[in-house]
């Protein structure tokens, strides 16, 4: 069965410093990768995917996510933190037989300092 | 585009009625949606996986009976939680997957912003 990790539960930053966000997968073959934020009370939206090709996917908002099949990772990074990014963020595999169903990692809470 | 309307997003009622959640894709058609189900502080559980014009797939431990769905159309579902009780209290999202177009396109999820159940 699949399965996320997320290690860290919360992150704290300050604005303008660099940010990576860590997931681990756990899948039979290559994954479909996704990285969600959700904003409190809020649904989620997808940041950035990996399906195939090139491993270091650029996302919205400049975030960006690097596939390492070696490492069995997927995390997420963000050279200049804003203010606005504090959220929670759910790194998600995807099972690529055709159901397409989302396993979620447990999220890590960001928090910025200003 | 790839927007999904979920309604209500809040919603109080007393124990014993039923809720119905819509979930609406508003600029693609989804032959598949999905429900999830969210705990204060915790990850998504998927409950669901619906199809349009046949039943709905259940996940192992979620009861058919308690949680309804309905895909009607390309465009929607909805989830209506029976004779809801306190514990039925929770976040509950929806999602979408593209039919067809552009190369992957139909491997991703678009989401709804979430209902917020409160049974009383």
């Amino acid at each position: 069965a699949q399965s996320v990790t997320q290690p860290d539960i919360h992150i704290t930053v300050s604005e303008g410093a660099s940010l990576e966000l860590r997931c681990n997968y756990s899948y039979g073959a290559t994954p479909y990768l996704f990285w969600y934020v959700q904003s409190p009370g809020q649904g989620l939206q997808l940041l950035l995917k990996y399906f195939s090709g090139d491993t270091l996917v650029q996302g919205i908002k400049g975030f960006e996510a690097e596939f390492k099949r070696s490492q069995s990772s997927f995390n997420l990074r963000k050279p200049s933190v804003h203010w606005s990014d504090a959220a929670e963020y759910f790194c998600a595999v995807g099972d690529t037989g055709g159901g397409n169903k989302l396993t979620f990692g447990t999220g890590t809470q960001l928090k910025v300092e200003l | 585009g790839a927007v999904v309307s979920q309604h209500p997003s809040r919603v109080i009622c007393k124990s014993g009625t039923s809720v119905k959640i819509e979930c609406r894709s508003l600029d693609f058609q989804a032959t598949t949606m999905f429900w999830y189900r969210q705990f204060p502080k915790q990850s998504l559980m998927l409950m669901a996986t619906s199809n349009e014009g046949s039943k709905a797939t259940y996940e192992q431990g979620v009861e058919k009976d308690k949680f309804l769905i309905n895909h009607a159309s390309l465009t929607l579902s909805t989830l209506t939680v029976t004779s809801a009780h306190p514990e039925d209290s929770s976040f509950y999202i929806c999602s979408a997957r593209q039919l067809a177009g552009t190369r992957g396109a139909k491997n991703i999820q678009y989401f709804g912003a979430g209902t917020r159940l409160s049974v009383l």
